[in-house]
């Protein structure tokens, strides 16, 4: 599928720290989805946003699904050291189920 | 739910075997897909079955790889024969029709082709 591009590539935080990153697309997506992947682990979901402008939370993970349908930002606040992993947006369109994924984010969280 | 369930977890097999991986997706998910990752090429989709049939194969690297599924809850994807740039992991993931599209990741079959 097609890549999305996906930034930063990796980050080391402050434990406590807020943490964001973004995923763009040249094309229009319908559903956007988050992902976290620990080591050994397959991915698991951790935010799926259905309409453009969509904000939603789980838990200290806030997303958004951009207005242009052709973006989106997870942000992770006050983050502590099981936020560490690798996190994946993926995009789907409407006229199939497959998911386009990114290269992914590295999170290293410092205690 | 068990969640989407795959083996083996781990495979080490020679150059030139076969090599068969299972997958038992989530009950009542009617699409299925099979993904691919390595560090270079990241997450890559080889093929997704909708309601058991095969929709889009064009991620298949080559004619060594085929996928089956017989029915609802069990897929295959095998390698034959199986080539040390094969070595990768492999996952499958299911989701169902309707407003939640969302797939669900098994935990994948760690393959390594010596």
């Amino acid at each position: 599928g097609q890549q999305l591009n996906q930034s930063p590539q990796s980050m080391f935080i402050q434990e406590g720290e807020d943490v964001s990153m973004n995923c763009t697309s040249s094309s229009i997506f319908n559903t956007w989805l988050w992902y976290k992947q620990d080591p050994g682990e397959g991915p698991v979901l951790l935010i799926a946003l259905y309409k453009a402008g969509e904000l939603t939370s789980n838990g200290r993970l806030t997303a958004q699904f951009g207005i242009t349908r052709k973006d989106s930002f997870l942000n992770i606040s006050a983050s502590i050291p099981s936020d560490v992993g690798i996190y994946f947006c993926a995009g789907q369109r409407s006229n199939d189920y497959k998911l386009s994924f990114g290269a992914g984010t590295t999170v290293t969280v410092r205690a | 739910d068990a969640g989407v369930i795959q083996s083996p977890r781990h495979e080490v097999t020679e150059m030139g075997q076969e090599v068969t991986l299972r997958c038992k997706p989530i009950s009542g998910h009617d699409y299925l897909f099979w993904y691919r990752q390595t560090m270079m090429r990241g997450l890559e989709l080889l093929i997704y079955f909708n309601n058991n049939v095969p929709i889009d194969d064009s991620g298949m690297p080559e004619d060594r790889f085929s996928a089956k599924m017989p029915n609802a809850s069990f897929s295959t994807l095998k390698i034959q024969p199986s080539e040390p740039r094969d070595s990768a992991v492999y996952f499958c993931a299911s989701s169902s029709t309707g407003r939640d599209t969302e797939a669900f990741f098994g935990q994948g079959t760690r393959l390594t082709v010596v």
